[in-house]
């Protein structure tokens, strides 16, 4: 079946420094690619997205390419804030329109 | 405020004793979504429903029921919880499926004692 595979954290960064959270997936065809952010003791919230191959989702300075050759899907950030401090999680969706397969999140905690 | 809105945000019950979770999103979203989240293991999906009275299992489905009788509300109901149903659950819906990205529920967490 479909899975996802994220770095295992936390990822402790300094403000201001370039963030990498790899994330690698396993489906068959050509599944939609997503990163959510789950701010402390709140829901999770769509950071991006991409549908197809090459495509790059974007959206507050965090970045990500849908690489179908390496099967990866790797977020960035150029340079992180405290605020960015939360867990995220790399997920696709594949199995018709209702199924979203996570990973196990990695969480991401930056200092002054 | 478009939004999933999910009761209570944190409930502490007794093996046994039913419960109903309720979640209501007010944007006539058509695809409902729970997800239940424990440490190590990240979300899994309990449940799903592509519209009224559609409904199907998803990847953790035992002990748990749901019905959508109402395009709006998609309750979760525990009819004998045990201390293994112990986890932060999450409501989610989409207007046009998964592929597009779901918009999720506060969460609600729950301990069976």
């Amino acid at each position: 079946g479909d899975s996802v595979t994220q770095m295992e954290g936390p990822v402790t960064l300094s403000e201001e420094a370039f963030l990498t959270i790899n994330c690698t997936y396993t489906a068959t065809g050509y599944p939609s690619l997503f990163w959510y952010v789950q701010y402390p003791g709140e829901g999770l919230q769509l950071l991006l997205k991409a549908t197809k191959a090459d495509d790059k989702g974007s959206n507050k300075g965090f970045e990500a390419t849908y690489r179908k050759e390496t099967t990866s899907f790797h977020l960035e950030k150029g340079s992180v804030q405290v605020s960015d401090s939360a867990v995220y999680f790399c997920a696709l969706s594949n199995s018709g329109y209702s199924t979203l397969t996570f990973g196990k999140g990695t969480m991401l905690l930056v200092s002054p | 405020e478009a939004q999933v809105t999910q009761n209570p945000r944190y409930l502490i019950t007794v093996t046994g004793k039913k419960l109903t979770v309720t979640c209501s999103q007010n944007m006539n979203h058509e695809y409902m979504s729970w997800y239940r989240q424990d440490p190590g293991l990240g979300l899994r999906q309990i449940y799903y429903s592509m519209n009224v009275e559609v409904t199907d299992k998803g990847d953790v489905p035992e002990g748990y029921k749901v019905s959508r009788k109402e395009k709006r509300n998609f309750p979760l109901i525990l009819e004998s919880p045990s201390p293994n149903q112990t986890s932060l659950y999450f409501c989610a819906s989409s207007s046009q499926g998964a592929n597009y990205g779901y918009t999720f529920g506060s969460g609600t967490r729950l301990t069976v004692v």
